[in-house]
C-alpha cells in the first residue's frame, strides 16, 4: 500500500520567512495530493491541493510544488506569519475515498 | 451548510459502556469516513461509507460499529473499548468520486 513520508518533524522559522514541508510517497499510482493544516484541538483543514496532472499550484502565500518523476511533493509558505503556527499534515491518495497521511510537521513561527 | 458536525465534543466511558458518536453533513456528499487520531499522530482511515454503503473497513476490532442510516448522517457505536481506544475520533465526507475530504471538530474520548 502507499506509504507517505514527511520532512522535518519540527521547523521553526521567523515571522516574515519562508517555510518549506517535504513529502515524498511511494505509489506511483498516486495521483491527488492535499495538504491540511491543524491547529491544537481544531479540525484537520484543507489549505491547498494538487492533482497528478499539475507541477504547482499558488494560493496567495502558499504553494504547493510535484515532481511526479522522483515521487515527492512539497509545501511552501511564504512570508510567514504567527497564526501559521500549527501541524501540517501531507497526505496522498489513489482513488475517491482512501487518504494515506504523512506523519506531520510542526511549525512554529516567532514573532 | 458548508460543514461537517460532530457530537459529543468530548466523550468519557468506561470500559464496559455502549455509546455511540454522531457526525452529520448537508453538503450532499455522498462519502463519509471515520478517522481515529492519537496525540501528535496523522489521523488513521477506519471505515469509509459510499452511497450509505460500508466500502472500506481498515479491519478496525468489532468494539467498533458503523452505521450510516441515511446520506447526512453517520454514527460510530462504541462497546466494550479499552483505554487505548482513547483517540480524537473525525468524521469527513466528501462528494462522490471527489477526493477532497472535509473533516469535522472531531470527538475526544476517553476511556476509563
Amino acid at each position: 500500500g502507499e506509504n507517505v513520508e514527511q520532512h522535518p518533524s519540527t521547523l521553526s522559522v521567523q515571522e516574515g520567512d519562508s517555510a518549506v514541508i517535504k513529502c515524498t510517497y511511494s505509489d506511483s499510482a498516486s495521483n491527488y495530493f492535499p495538504w491540511y493544516k491543524q491547529e491544537l484541538g481544531k479540525r484537520p483543514q484543507l489549505i491547498i491541493d494538487i492533482r497528478s496532472n499539475v507541477g504547482e499550484k499558488k494560493d496567495q502565500r502558499i504553494a504547493v510544488t510535484l515532481n511526479k518523476t522522483a515521487k515527492h511533493f512539497s509545501l511552501h509558505i511564504t512570508e510567514t506569519q504567527p497564526e501559521d503556527s500549527a501541524v501540517y499534515f501531507c497526505a496522498a491518495s489513489t482513488g475517491f475515498q482512501k487518504l494515506v497521511f504523512g506523519t506531520g510537521t510542526r511549525l512554529l513561527v516567532s514573532p | 451548510d458548508t460543514e461537517v458536525t460532530q457530537t459529543p465534543k468530548h466523550l468519557v466511558m468506561g470500559m464496559t459502556n455502549k455509546k455511540s458518536l454522531k457526525c452529520e453533513q448537508h453538503m450532499g456528499h455522498r462519502a463519509m469516513y471515520w478517522y481515529k487520531q492519537k496525540a501528535k499522530k496523522p489521523p488513521e482511515l477506519m471505515f469509509v461509507y459510499s452511497y450509505e454503503k460500508l466500502s472500506i473497513n481498515e479491519s478496525v476490532p468489532s468494539r467498533f460499529s458503523p452505521e450510516c442510516p441515511n446520506s447526512s448522517l453517520l454514527n460510530l457505536h462504541l462497546h466494550a473499548l479499552q483505554p487505548e481506544d482513547s483517540a480524537l475520533y473525525l468524521c469527513a465526507s466528501s462528494q462522490w468520486r471527489k477526493e477532497t475530504q472535509y473533516f469535522g471538530p472531531g470527538t475526544r474520548l476517553l476511556v476509563l
